[in-house]
């Protein structure tokens, strides 16, 4: 079976540059989320969509930073502009629904580097 | 004070020996508690849920403290491919939210 799919699995570019990456989660997956990991910071939420509507994006970092679900398999995440502080590992999780139980499923990640 | 926290470690044990490792968290109201798993320049996955009564699967039990505030992971006669890090993980509010995830504890199984 397929697991959450993400695109790019690495980029590199440079800063002020738009950057977006993809996601596309678990068939029948009603969540999906994002998160960014880096040494300091550990793994952070970003955002995450139910049923395809942003439920809570307080974890945007700021306006430069926006996300999309106009499907139930596809998601991308965008960066305009692409700062050296946006590096780091972004990744894409899906699960089944409303159920705190549910597992979060995780995607391999898109490693972000601005130089 | 953080919403999780853990000792990043590392934790270096010989193969064989038991290895536990605490996380605390900070809002009482919690709903949810997990054991992730990650690997080097890998993505985390789930190792396993924690459950109020305390939980076991295979070698792994992980505990709850509801009191205390924190979850702990037990690991009974280590493997090196248990070399890892650790994430404890809080559903601080319940339902489809995202999770609060702790840095994580590195754990390395020596030969």
């Amino acid at each position: 079976d397929a697991g959450v799919i993400q695109s790019p699995r690495h980029e590199v570019t440079e800063m002020g540059q738009e950057v977006t990456l993809r996601c596309k989660p678990i068939s029948g997956h009603n969540s999906l989320f994002w998160y960014r990991q880096t040494m300091m910071r550990g793994l952070e939420l970003l955002i995450y969509f139910n049923n395809n509507v942003p439920i809570d994006d307080s974890g945007m970092p700021e306006d430069r930073f926006s996300a999309k679900m106009p499907n139930a398999s596809f998601s991308t995440l965008k960066i305009q502009p692409s700062e050296p502080r946006d590096s780091a590992v972004y990744f894409c999780a899906s699960s089944l629904g409303p159920d705190t139980n549910q597992p979060q499923h995780f995607g391999d990640g898109t490693r972000l580097s601005i130089l | 004070r953080k919403e999780v926290e853990q000792d990043p470690g590392p934790f270096n044990v010989p193969e064989g020996a038991t290895v536990a490792f605490n996380c605390t968290y900070s809002n009482s109201a919690s709903q949810s508690f997990f054991w992730y798993r990650q690997d080097c320049r890998k993505e985390p996955k789930l190792l396993m849920s924690v459950y109020s009564s305390g939980n076991e699967d295979g070698r792994f039990t992980a505990q709850l403290n509801r009191a205390s505030q924190y979850i702990s992971l037990l690991i009974r006669d280590s493997k090196l491919s248990d070399s890892a890090t650790y994430l404890c993980v809080v559903n601080p509010r319940g339902g489809a939210d995202g999770l609060t995830f702790g840095k994580g504890t590195h754990l390395i199984i020596q030969p």
